[in-house]
């Protein structure tokens, strides 16, 4: 199993601004993905990002809102780009075991207003 | 992408066992069955995996019948620390992308 860990665990934020979302797991990793969960909803993926290359975005979600670094095997980063209240949400990131099985990290909430 | 449906909540008391059916009747030769666990604040937990038959492992059981466009997961002996949302999932585990439903909110009662 893998053990994630996602700075920060909460922030409020101003519409405008951007915030980057940090995720850390405690081992080498190839894919990992982050997931967006509106209140009250289920989780939809963000997009995929695999160390090496750029990172594979699912449809209604642009690099240009949501652009993605994945330096190495073990971090990768989440920023949420020009906040709106409708980027409300936790972002969860993934990492994916040779099992298929898919760890999640604890999420981080975004309010932002 | 399979399309799952399932129950939006159930309720159930201390010591029973829960079942949680899940539709999928277009579920392709290649998709397997998973079911994550998700407690409020924290992120999704895989409980169980499997392509047909039964499946069993500490936590709950997932029983699939031939014809694959169902499955139930189940869970014995509930405690309270059971009450959570549960999601089923079809796919192809070669795609590596989970599609989450709406889940069922599974709420243990003493």
């Amino acid at each position: 199993s893998a053990v994630i860990s996602q700075k920060p665990s909460r922030d409020i934020c101003q519409r405008g601004t951007s915030l980057t979302i940090q995720c850390q797991v405690d081992s080498q990793v190839t894919m990992m993905f982050w997931y967006r969960q509106q209140p009250g909803q289920s989780l939809t993926l963000i997009a995929t990002a695999n160390q090496g290359s750029e990172a594979t975005y699912e449809s209604g979600f642009v690099i240009d809102k949501f652009p993605i670094s994945r330096p190495n095997l073990t971090f990768s980063t989440l920023t949420v780009s020009n906040m709106s209240p409708e980027d409300s949400s936790i972002y969860l990131c993934s990492v994916e075991d040779a099992g298929y099985e898919q760890y999640f990290g604890p999420g981080t909430r975004l309010t932002v207003t | 992408l399979a399309k799952t449906t399932q129950p939006i909540s159930m309720d159930s008391y201390e010591g029973q066992e829960v079942n949680i059916t899940c539709s999928h009747n277009n579920i392709a030769t290649n998709d397997y069955i998973t079911w994550y666990q998700q407690f409020p604040s924290q992120g999704p937990r895989f409980i169980i995996q499997g392509y047909k038959t039964k499946v069993t492992n500490e936590v709950a059981s997932l029983f699939i019948p031939a014809d694959r466009k169902s499955s139930t997961l189940s869970l014995p002996r509930v405690s309270l620390s059971d009450t959570a949302v549960y999601y089923c999932l079809v796919g192809d585990l070669n795609n590596h992308k989970l599609s989450f439903g709406a889940g069922t909110t599974v709420t243990v009662r003493a």
